[in-house]
């Protein structure tokens, strides 16, 4: 199975950057997601990490370490509109598509 | 075209209704998934179909039915629901399954509240 842990909560301020750490136990890896969503909204794909390292997006960034089962997005050069919910999910090691959903971290950014 | 879309942006029924949710896709994805989300929690997967087959149904209560006529629609048949059903209802596609990669793309959903 998946057991996936994030922070419930995180605050920033405006123009800073911050950290969302995930951390996973899974008995199959297949690759990390990163999604925001935005209250009453669906969720957006913002990356997507299968081997170790960094990928860069923009104001966007995720980690993965496959051997610690850590994961982190970076959020730089914050704005208001980026408080939402960002939702890690891990993609399980099968080609059924499954995908499991962390319970979310609400970012919430101050002026 | 990157678009799900979702209708009816809400739904209320009752308890002995039968009513229909779509999902649409015009991505050639051949992956599409129906997912449940409460609120202030991450979406829970319902069934995924591959190639118009289903490929993964978590055991979801009958009173839940899928079909996918063909690989651009997606249908979620709802019958002798219960109040507990009430949640938004997410439909998503990817390209496919397997190999690596392949993000879902996430419809606006449907608020689902039966009384």
């Amino acid at each position: 199975g998946q057991n996936i842990d994030q922070p419930t909560e995180m605050t920033a301020t405006e123009g800073a950057i911050v950290q969302i750490n995930c951390t996973y136990q899974t008995s199959g890896f297949n690759g990390l997601f990163w999604y925001q969503q935005h209250a009453g909204e669906a969720p957006t794909f913002l990356s997507y990490n299968v081997l170790d390292g960094l990928e860069e997006k923009g104001r966007f960034s995720s980690f993965l370490s496959r051997s610690k089962g850590y994961s982190y997005l970076l959020l730089k050069e914050l704005q208001m509109k980026d408080s939402a919910s960002y939702l890690c999910a891990v993609r399980h090691n099968t080609n059924a598509g499954k995908s499991t959903f962390g319970d979310g971290t609400t970012l919430t950014v101050k002026p | 075209d990157t678009e799900v879309t979702q209708t009816p942006k809400h739904l209320v029924m009752g308890m002995t209704n039968k009513k229909s949710l779509k999902c649409e896709q015009h991505m050639g994805h051949r992956a599409m998934y129906w997912y449940k989300q409460k609120a202030k929690k991450p979406p829970e997967l319902m069934f995924v179909y591959s190639y118009e087959k289903l490929s993964i149904n978590e055991s979801v209560p009958s009173r839940f039915s899928p079909e996918c006529p063909n690989s651009s629609l997606l249908n979620l048949h709802l019958h002798a629901l219960q109040p507990e059903d009430s949640a938004l209802y997410l439909c998503a596609s990817s390209p496919r399954l397997s190999g690596q990669g392949y993000e879902q793309y996430f419809g606006p959903g449907t608020r689902l509240t039966v009384t």
